[in-house]
């Protein structure tokens, strides 16, 4: 079975652009998770869906930043405008309703601002 | 917030050794998991502990959830040089919630 599938792996990008990141969950799974990694900072929660519907976004940084769900198998992660403090690797995560705690991670997004 | 404490940083060990890392935190967890790390790919993971007391195996690995909530621990048994990789517990807290409190990781490196 194909796990999350993130895309793209590495995206470089001069400061002030529109970035957008791509998920596509587990087939089946009905939450969503979109997380940033630094080295600083470790692994934080950016925002969650549950059932394609928002359920906790306290962890987005700023306005800059805007997550979708438009449906159960696509989500994007939105920064704009971007700036280097924004360099990070982006995890997307899913898992079933019932066993959010067993979260599956994707890849990874390995994000630079420049 | 919660936070978790995850001791050690780092270790070096060699290759055939047992390795013993842990998590604490001032806060109650309802779920413990172990997640591991190889470098430029996401944590995968291994292990989810679901009540207190409960002890675990996956092959050479064993987790326990600590009796009194707020800790675990994971044990490697006979490493060996694929074992490599960053090692990061995660918590749910108590609530109810689907967040996920990670720990930073312990870096683990076997030398052959």
């Amino acid at each position: 079975d194909a796990g999350v599938i993130q895309s793209p792996r590495h995206e470089v990008t001069e400061m002030g652009q529109e970035v957008t990141l791509r998920c596509k969950p587990i087939s089946g799974h009905n939450s969503l998770f979109w997380y940033r990694q630094t080295m600083m900072r470790g692994l934080e929660l950016l925002i969650y869906f549950n059932n394609n519907v928002p359920i906790d976004d306290s962890g987005m940084p700023e306005d800059r930043f805007s997550a979708k769900m438009p449906n159960a198998s696509f989500s994007t992660l939105k920064i704009q405008p971007s700036e280097p403090r924004d360099s990070a690797v982006y995890f997307c995560a899913s898992s079933l309703l019932d066993r959010g705690y067993e979260q599956y991670f994707g890849p990874g997004t390995r994000l630079t601002v420049t | 917030g919660q936070q978790l404490n995850q001791s050690p940083q780092s270790m070096f060990i060699q290759e055939g050794e047992d390795v013993s890392m842990n998590c604490t935190s001032s806060s109650i967890f309802n779920t413990w998991l172990w997640y591991k790390q190889d470098p430029g790919e996401g944590p995968v993971l291994l292990i989810a502990l679901y009540k207190a007391g409960e002890l675990t195996s996956n092959g050479r690995l064993t987790a326990q959830f600590g009796i009194t909530r707020k800790d675990s621990f994971l044990n490697i048994s006979a490493s060996i040089p694929s074992d490599v990789g960053i090692y990061f517990c995660a918590g749910q807290p108590e609530g109810g919630s689907e967040k996920l409190v990670f720990g930073k990781g312990t870096k683990l490196t076997v030398n052959p």
